[in-house]
């Protein structure tokens, strides 16, 4: 079992619509938990940081459930710059590790 | 935007080559990270370093070596090329605060194609 899995998608939605992602991690040790956002022949970028009560940012809504060992993303009101692939992100925290990536849901945001 | 280069972008070479992978950070990052993607594909791990004279194996088995004598540069190096190692290397850097932190800079990438 992979220790962060994702749905690949494609997700196709139209423009305005409102998209969620889901990620499950396997390490219940996990620490902090992340979306980072990977543009096509891109490097990946930090999108924002989960907390545990759940964090907004314009019209991005990240929620972590531990209890459930799942993060997700809320896009609100699509625009065609949204298309991306998101990569779910997650840091164990013990030794001397990195982050952990999913594998990524591709988002493609239509006209 | 971040200060990481990768050099080269593009790598077109013949197998049995040499090469080296470029990486540098003016941030002055301890953590420095190689990561292996194919299109389409997820990120691996395959080096990554904590700091000047320490580096690690990542997850993903690699016939690459890295170094790291200066905290801004940290080079992967194939002392032979096979087709098998066509891929995006992707360099990254980031704060050592104990494991917590989320941001890593990533590099642009090196496309390398083994013919």
């Amino acid at each position: 079992r992979k220790e962060v899995e994702q749905d690949p998608g494609p997700f196709n939605v139209p423009e305005g619509a409102t998209v969620a992602f889901n990620c499950t991690y396997s390490n219940s040790a996990s620490q902090s938990f992340f979306w980072y956002r990977q543009d096509c022949r891109k490097e990946p970028k930090l999108l924002m940081s989960v907390y545990s009560s759940g964090n907004e940012d314009g019209r991005f809504t990240a929620q972590l459930n531990r209890a459930s060992q799942y993060i997700s993303l809320l896009i609100r009101d699509s625009k065609l710059s949204d298309s991306a692939t998101y990569l779910c992100v997650v840091n164990i925290g013990t030794g001397r590790r990195a982050l952990t990536f999913g594998s990524g849901t591709r988002l493609q945001v239509q006209p | 935007e971040a200060d990481i280069y990768q050099t080269p972008r593009y790598l077109v070479i013949g197998t049995g080559k040499k090469i080296t992978l470029e990486c540098s950070q003016t941030m002055g990052h301890d953590k420095m990270y190689w990561y292996q993607q194919d299109p389409g594909m997820e990120l691996h791990l395959i080096h990554y370093s904590y700091g000047v004279n320490s580096t690690e194996k990542g997850d993903l088995s690699s016939e690459s070596t890295v170094s790291r004598i200066r905290t801004e540069h940290f080079p992967l190096t194939l002392e032979s090329a096979r087709p098998s190692h066509t891929s995006q290397y992707l360099c990254a850097s980031g704060l050592e605060d104990r494991g917590l932190s989320g941001e890593l800079f990533f590099g642009e990438g090196s496309r390398l194609t083994v013919l």
